[in-house]
């Protein structure tokens, strides 16, 4: 079973829609988690971050946890197409939380 | 003024031959890291070091090797570069961590 699981996609959501991207993680004693997004042929940027339980909203994102069921979701609305990217899912190694562990990806197209 | 910088961009070379890639950020972190992301996208910790103390060390073959001259500097050795080792590789700093800042990335293939 791998760490991170995201879905590949691609995730194609018209624009002005919401885009609700997921991640589950396998280890219970995860304590941060991450929302990344990664343009084709650029480096990863942080978008969000969530240490507690329910939502966390920063403008159009909001990043939602929960910890029971070990998801966190990413949430942007009035999807533009700007935020065609890849969303990157990372939690913190819950033996080291110098580490992150990173999930593959979901690629977004957002269509105009 | 770029946070995360990384030298060469882009890196053509033969099999067998030894390469470095550099690292500096000027954020003032404690922390920097080297990634390797794939074909498929997939992003593995390679190193970190914490104020020039190594303190990450992945399963990576023992042709890698990082080298940190101070905090602000992270360069990564490798030697005997095979054709596996074809990948784009990430440096990134951090203070806390966990949020972390990445460098535009050196696309490395080798023929």
């Amino acid at each position: 079973q791998k760490e991170v699981e995201q879905n590949s996609g691609p995730l194609s959501v018209p624009e002005g829609a919401i885009a609700s991207l997921n991640c589950t993680y396998s280890d219970r004693g995860s304590q941060s988690f991450f929302w990344y997004r990664q343009y084709s042929g650029k480096s990863p940027e942080l978008i969000m971050f969530i240490y507690s339980n329910g939502d966390k909203e920063d403008g159009r994102f909001t990043a939602q946890l929960n910890k029971a069921s070990q998801y966190v979701s990413l949430l942007i609305r009035d999807s533009q197409p700007s935020d065609s990217a890849t969303y990157l899912c990372a939690v913190t190694h819950a033996g080291n939380n110098r580490k992150l562990i990173w999930g593959l990806g979901t690629s977004l197209a957002v269509n105009p | 003024d770029t946070a995360v910088s990384q030298t060469p961009k882009y890196l053509v070379t033969q099999m067998g031959n030894d390469k470095s890639i550099k690292c500096e950020q000027n954020l003032g972190h404690d922390t920097m890291y080297w990634y390797k992301q794939d074909s498929k996208k997939f992003l593995k910790i390679m190193f970190s070091y914490n104020n020039k103390e190594l303190i990450i060390n992945e399963t990576v073959p023992n042709r890698f090797s990082p080298k940190s001259p101070d905090k602000a500097h992270l360069n990564l050795h490798i030697n005997s570069l095979e054709l596996g080792d074809s990948a784009v590789y990430f440096c990134a700093s951090s203070q806390d961590f966990q949020t972390q800042y990445f460098g535009p990335g050196t696309r490395l293939l080798v023929l």
